[in-house]
């Protein structure tokens, strides 16, 4: 009940297209979801992140989705580039705790 | 200000030997974080330091790892003694609160032969 499930592992875009990565969890105690984005040889950085009071929450090119119903989050990367190139990691956490709980990635690769 | 402050970047030992990864957290931040990051487990926290204090090290694997903050800048994992296995990215991260951003540093990549 503790995890949180992301997919695809991988993917693959072309400079200007949608990148869409996404998880689903199963604790419905969960109300922080944030995203980190994590380039090679340096540490996860918070990209974006989303309470369920909303359902959209938009940062420049970058959108996360929420449907509570079906406790599943979705990252959307409008115009990718290829400085998007990076891992994606998604977590969600409990707002009484400190415990992030991580998806286990989606390594992006734009093409120019 | 100069970010989560990890040392060393990379660490190559022998099997055996005592490994002590370091961290400076960002001033200011009370809640201070040691992380692994594997390619089979991906990330996961070690062990959570409130005020210095630690509160949950629930997921520390074993009892050659062990982790102190003797003071509000500074933390320290050591494993002891290291084995293959222990192979991974190990990132420290910061939070002013335990329940705020968490400020990653860049991580210490450690190789046991």
């Amino acid at each position: 009940q503790q995890q949180v499930k992301q997919s695809p592992q991988s993917l693959i875009v072309q400079k200007g297209g949608i990148s869409i990565i996404n998880c689903a969890y199963e604790n419905t105690a969960f109300d922080y979801f944030p995203w980190y984005q994590q380039f090679p040889g340096k540490g996860p950085a918070l990209l974006i992140a989303i309470r369920p009071d909303v359902s959209e929450k938009k940062e420049g090119r970058f959108t996360i989705s929420f449907n509570k119903s079906a406790k599943q989050f979705s990252l959307h990367i409008m115009d990718s580039q290829p400085g998007d190139s990076a891992t994606y990691f998604c977590a969600a956490m409990k707002d009484s705790s400190y415990k992030l709980i991580f998806g286990s990635g989606t390594r992006l690769l734009v093409r120019p | 200000d100069a970010g989560v402050i990890q040392s060393p970047r990379h660490e190559v030992t022998e099997m055996g030997q005592e490994v002590t990864l370091r961290c400076k957290p960002i001033s200011g931040h009370n809640s201070l974080f040691w992380y692994r990051q594997t390619m089979m487990r991906g990330l996961e926290l070690l062990i959570y330091f409130n005020n210095n204090v630690p509160i949950d090290d629930s997921g520390m694997p074993e009892d050659r790892f062990s982790a102190k903050m003797p003071n509000a800048s500074f933390s320290t994992l050591k494993i002891q003694p290291s084995e293959p296995r222990d192979s991974a990215v190990y990132f420290c991260a910061s939070s002013r609160q335990a329940k705020n951003i968490q400020y990653f540093g860049a991580g210490t990549r450690l190789s046991v032969l």
